[in-house]
Parts: C-alpha cells; sequence; structure tokens
C-alpha cells in the first residue's frame, strides 16, 4: 500500500499570500491517480485537482497543482480568506486499485 | 442535479449491528463506483473500500477488510456499508463518494453519516 506524507501539517499565512503543500509518495504514483480536496469544518471533502494538474470544475485558477513520481505540490497562488482549511492528498495505486489519504495539511490563518 | 443522499445520524451501543446507506440521485450513479471513507473525530481521511453497484465488484482496503461489508442495491441506485458488531472505535463520520471507475478519485461527495458507538 503506498503510504502518502504530507507535509507541512500546519502551515500559518496571511490573505494573499502563497501557500505551497507538498505531498511525498512512499513509491512512484501514477500521476492521473493523484488529487487534491479540500475540506473545511463541518463539511465533506471537495476535489480541487485530479491527475495532478487539473482543476476540477468551478474551481478557481489560484489553485495549481504539480508534480510526479514521488513529489506533487498544491499551489495556492494568492490566499483568500475562504481558502483556510485542511488540504489531502490522495492516490490510487495502478496495479493495487487501492486508495489511499495523506494525513493532511492545516492551512490557518496567521 | 447529481447529488448523493447519506442516511442520518446513528447512536449505536457496542455489539450491536448497523447498516448505512447512500443514495444516488437522477444518474449520478449511473456506471460509476461508490466508495466509503472513514473521519474519525478531529483526525484525517481513511478510505475503506469501494463497490460497483452495476455487478457488486468489491475491493477493501486492507485496513477494513473483514471489519465491514460493503454492498449495493443498483435497483435503486444505493451503496450501504454496514458492521455486524459494533465497537466504540467505528465511532466517527463516514462518506460515501463517486468514482468514475475503480481508480479515479472520487469527485462527488455524499453529505456524511456520523456513527456513535457508546455504552
Amino acid at each position: 500500500e503506498i503510504v502518502l506524507t504530507q507535509s507541512p501539517g500546519t502551515l500559518s499565512l496571511s490573505p494573499g499570500e502563497r501557500a505551497t503543500l507538498s505531498c511525498r509518495a512512499s513509491q512512484s504514483v501514477t500521476s492521473t491517480y493523484l488529487a487534491w480536496y479540500q475540506q473545511k469544518p463541518g463539511q465533506a471533502p471537495r476535489l480541487l485537482i485530479h491527475g495532478a494538474s487539473s482543476r476540477a470544475t468551478g474551481i478557481p485558477d489560484r489553485f495549481s497543482g504539480s508534480g510526479s513520481g514521488t513529489d506533487f505540490t498544491l499551489t495556492i497562488s494568492r490566499l483568500e480568506p475562504e481558502d483556510f482549511a485542511v488540504y489531502y492528498c490522495q492516490q490510487c495505486g495502478s496495479s493495487s486499485r487501492l486508495h489511499t489519504f495523506g494525513q493532511g495539511t492545516k492551512l490557518e490563518i496567521k | 442535479e447529481e447529488l448523493l443522499v447519506q442516511s442520518g445520524a446513528e447512536v449505536k451501543k457496542p455489539g450491536e449491528s448497523l447498516k448505512i446507506s447512500c443514495k444516488g440521485f437522477g444518474k449520478t450513479l449511473t456506471n460509476s463506483w461508490v466508495g466509503w471513507v472513514r473521519q474519525m473525530p478531529g483526525k484525517g481521511l481513511e478510505w475503506m473500500g469501494i463497490i460497483y453497484p452495476g455487478d457488486s465488484d468489491t475491493r477493501y482496503s486492507p485496513s477494513f477488510q473483514g471489519q465491514v461489508t460493503i454492498s449495493a442495491d443498483r435497483s435503486i441506485s444505493t451503496a450501504y456499508l454496514q458492521w455486524s458488531s459494533l465497537k466504540a472505535s467505528d465511532t466517527g463520520m463516514y462518506y460515501c463518494a463517486r468514482h468514475f471507475n475503480s481508480w479515479s478519485s472520487p469527485d462527488l461527495w455524499g453529505q456524511g453519516t456520523l456513527v456513535t458507538v457508546s455504552s
């Protein structure tokens, strides 16, 4: 089973700043199967990025994803107040077809 | 409108059984898979398993194999998650989510079902 490790655990930034969140896999991940989610308190997760770099429908262009192999990044170019939340990366193993999530990064207002 | 609607919150005692549901409205689950995700209080997301309602092909995370049963009724576009004997450690929020195929990332989520197991 592929393990996803996200860093940092908590990121403290101010609105207008740039956020860079990291997701590292224990073995190579097919980019097609790598996604990022946002979760706010009391809400279900929301798909932001799929296929490592494709924004889901309705997601603002300040959100972008990049990376390949074992290292992936979610970047929020200019933080808006509504962006402060917990972010998870997620993958599906190409041979196992089993999905896993990272442990999450909490993005908090500084 | 595409929508997944889950059954309501449950309060159970240890040892009791439980079956929660996830219904897709309209064509939400047509030719799609349904996955289940656990979120324990204050913790992260854990993928439990996935089912294709069309033929009930089911796969489980090793962490949840044997602990829960995932099933579906294609005729009513509903997937289920069940426990035969609940433990206090099963307390948490359970989400269903749609996958277009077994390897794709879930794109549409239910609102969650809170399960509380306490004596």
